[in-house]
């Protein structure tokens, strides 16, 4: 198993472009997690989906949209970059609410 | 407003002796506790969990010991080893929520050879 995968590991983005961050696993986890993590902070959530078709909003969601067509992929879309989205984006997967989460290896992103 | 605090962002510590990481929290619906570990340019990876209702978990190495009352939690580390230097985070959550952890700002160990 590959685990959790995150692409890319890294981009730099102009004040207003978009991306999407891809985040797959091969688990068949039904729950995946969005977090970002600010120097010197602690990871905070963005958005989770519980299953297919089923997301909901975290702590920080705004200037953030997920959708889960499948089980296996959680993309994360920022639709105009803000310098405040500069960060470090890590995606996670659990099979059940009473399980660990498990991380992929990040994604750092760079507005300016 | 941080609900898991850790109030050390380092510590350093000699191979072969105790390390202890201390968390706080301010939420007293709070009932599962986890302790991640993290590598430069790695995600985080699970190290152990404990549940309110017990006072301590260990595995191996790794002791996590948990103070309702205080609402604090404490991970022990005997003995340390070069390999554990990382960052550590700990994570709490409600349990029969299931979805929202909340993570501290993590403290970097570095144990010395």
């Amino acid at each position: 198993n590959a685990g959790v995968t995150q692409t890319p590991k890294f981009r730099i983005l102009k004040i207003g472009q978009s991306m999407t961050l891809q985040c797959a696993q091969d688990m068949n986890h039904n729950y995946m997690y969005w977090y970002r993590q600010d120097p010197g902070m602690g990871l905070k959530l963005i958005y989770y989906s519980v299953g297919a078709g089923i997301t909901d909003k975290g702590e920080v969601p705004n200037g953030y949209n997920v959708s889960r067509s499948t089980t296996e992929d959680f993309p994360l879309r920022l639709e105009l970059a803000a310098p405040s989205q500069t960060s470090v984006y890590f995606c996670a997967s659990r099979p059940s609410a009473q399980e660990t989460q498990y991380f992929g290896p990040g994604t750092r992103l760079l507005v300016l | 407003d941080q609900q898991v605090k850790q109030n050390s962002p380092s510590l350093s510590v000699q191979e072969g002796r105790i390390s202890i990481l201390n968390c706080d929290y301010t939420n007293s619906m709070f009932d599962y506790f986890l302790w991640y570990k993290k590598y430069p340019a790695e995600g985080p990876t699970f190290l152990i969990s404990i549940s309110s209702i017990k006072d301590k978990n260990e595995d191996g190495r790794f002791t996590v010991f948990l103070n309702k009352s205080a609402k604090h939690l404490s991970l022990h580390i005997v003995p340390s080893q070069p390999g554990d230097s990382a960052v550590y985070f700990c994570a709490a959550s409600v349990s029969n929520t299931g979805n929202q952890f909340y993570f501290g700002t993590g403290t970097s160990l570095t144990v010395i050879p």
